[in-house]
């Protein structure tokens, strides 16, 4: 059974960078029938969808997003990362990692990781 | 959001509700898949419908999707206090080539 773990500092100042891993467990990130993404949830807010990583190794983000983030893939590790520079209070959320049946725009996610609250705060 | 939900719905233990997910012509009435998520307090989403009708492995038939025109919905039938959560709808968004979620609805059983 697949299982999804995010990991990282759970507080990060204004301006700097946050950086989460995701590991993946009980199957491998180079199986070409599946995207790996991350979508975050500010508290008491909704989801939103941040980007995904494709097994061609080309990425796909959220265009709010896009200047900010980058998505990128450890196979030695089994692991997909996510950096996102110039945070702001705005950035504190719950961030979720979570895989995607590869197709052409009628993909879900599915499992989710147990998801990591980072807070951004001086 | 790019998908709009209600707020929140509410039904006695045994009732039938509904969800709805109200997108446009470039998600939804483009034909991209709805799916539907549940989230407990304090708990990751999961997965509780996909490519608008399916039930994962695991959900109770009480669950189920359909999906019209720019609309999807979610219904619940034989309410249960276990069913008291957050539902998502989610689908993909060909104007900003990513994916949409709803705005989220609570379901409170009376």
């Amino acid at each position: 059974q697949l299982q999804l773990q995010e990991s990282g500092p759970g507080l990060v100042k204004p301006s700097e960078t946050l950086s989460l891993t995701c590991t993946v467990s009980g199957g491998s990130i180079t199986n070409n029938n599946y995207y790996w993404g991350w979508i975050r949830q500010p508290p008491g807010k909704g989801l939103e969808w941040i980007g995904n990583h494709y097994y061609s190794g080309s990425t796909n983000y959220n265009p709010s997003l896009k200047s900010r983030v980058t998505i990128f893939v450890d196979t030695s590790k089994n692991q997909f990362s996510l950096k996102l520079i110039s945070v702001t209070a705005a950035d504190t959320a719950v961030y979720y990692c979570a895989r995607l049946p590869s197709g052409s725009g009628t993909e879900w996610f599915d499992p989710w990781g147990q998801g990591a609250l980072v807070t951004v705060s001086s | 959001s790019v998908l709009t939900q209600p707020p929140s719905v509410s039904g006695a233990p045994g009732q039938r509700v509904t969800i709805s997910c109200t997108g446009s012509s470039s998600n939804i009435g483009a034909s991209y898949a709805v799916h539907w998520y549940q989230q407990l307090p304090g708990t990751a989403p999961k997965l509780l419908i996909y490519g608008n009708t399916n039930r994962p492995s695991g959900v109770p038939d009480r669950f189920s999707g359909s999906k019209s025109g720019t609309s999807a919905s979610l219904a619940i039938t034989g309410l249960q206090a276990e069913d008291e959560a957050d539902y998502y709808c989610q689908s993909y968004d060909s104007s900003l080539s990513g994916y949409v979620f709803g705005t989220g609805t609570k379901v409170t059983v009376l």
